[in-house]
């Protein structure tokens, strides 16, 4: 079966840009969580959902961060006019119980 | 402190050697305890998870969990050269999972 894949796999945004980034968990995995890495740190927990519901955002850095998951499988984070402090690679893991990650996008604010 | 600490490394160990991994974790209501492998470039790998006190192997790996000294170790036995990874250790709490920075382990022949 496929794991979880996400898109783009690279991204790289003039500040003040818009960025969506896509993942697609799991069949059937009801969990999706949002995490974000900085070079040379473990990743960072932003978000997660069960189903469509956003259980917790409180990792999401700014209101410029916003992620959604309408039916309850693709999610989507977007964010607002990024920064250069943006700059980091965005996982996308879904569970059951043990959370499986994807490749990742790694985003470049210039 | 770090919710989760681990030592930076590298760790290097000879080529079929024990490779020890370490990790300690301040909140006392943590459940559940996970290994993750990361190669350079790479998403991270899930390896072992434990929620009971003791030891759980799995093929070469170990995972030993002591919850009232809140540490978790990882050993790797016969190590080989594709295990030079980043091992990330984690701790779930309310379903998140919270990470340490990592260990750069580096097998050498």
């Amino acid at each position: 079966g496929a794991g979880v894949s996400q898109s783009p796999r690279y991204k790289v945004a003039k500040r003040g840009q818009d960025v969506a980034l896509r993942c697609d968990p799991i069949s059937g995995h009801v969990s999706l969580f949002w995490y974000q890495q900085a070079l040379g740190q473990g990743p960072e927990f932003l978000t997660y959902f069960q189903n469509e519901a956003q259980l917790d955002k409180s990792g999401l850095p700014s209101d410029r961060f916003f992620a959604e998951r309408p039916e309850g499988s693709v999610s989507t984070l977007k964010i607002q006019r990024t920064q250069q402090e943006d700059s980091a690679v965005y996982l996308c893991a879904s569970s059951l119980y043990e959370q499986f990650f994807g490749p990742g996008t790694r985003l470049t604010v210039l | 402190q770090k919710e989760v600490e681990q030592n930076s490394g590298p760790l290097s160990v000879p080529e079929g050697a024990i490779a020890s991994l370490n990790c300690t974790y301040s909140d006392r209501g943590s459940q559940s305890f996970f290994w993750y492998r990361q190669y350079s470039g790479k998403s991270p790998e899930l390896i072992m998870f434990i929620y009971s006190n003791g030891d759980k192997e799995d093929g070469r790996f170990t995972a030993q969990l002591n919850k009232a000294s809140q540490y978790v170790s990882l050993l790797i036995r016969d190590s080989q050269p594709s295990d030079s990874a980043t091992y990330l250790c984690a701790v779930s709490t309310a379903s998140k999972l919270t990470f340490g920075t990592g260990t750069r382990l580096q097998v050498t022949l």
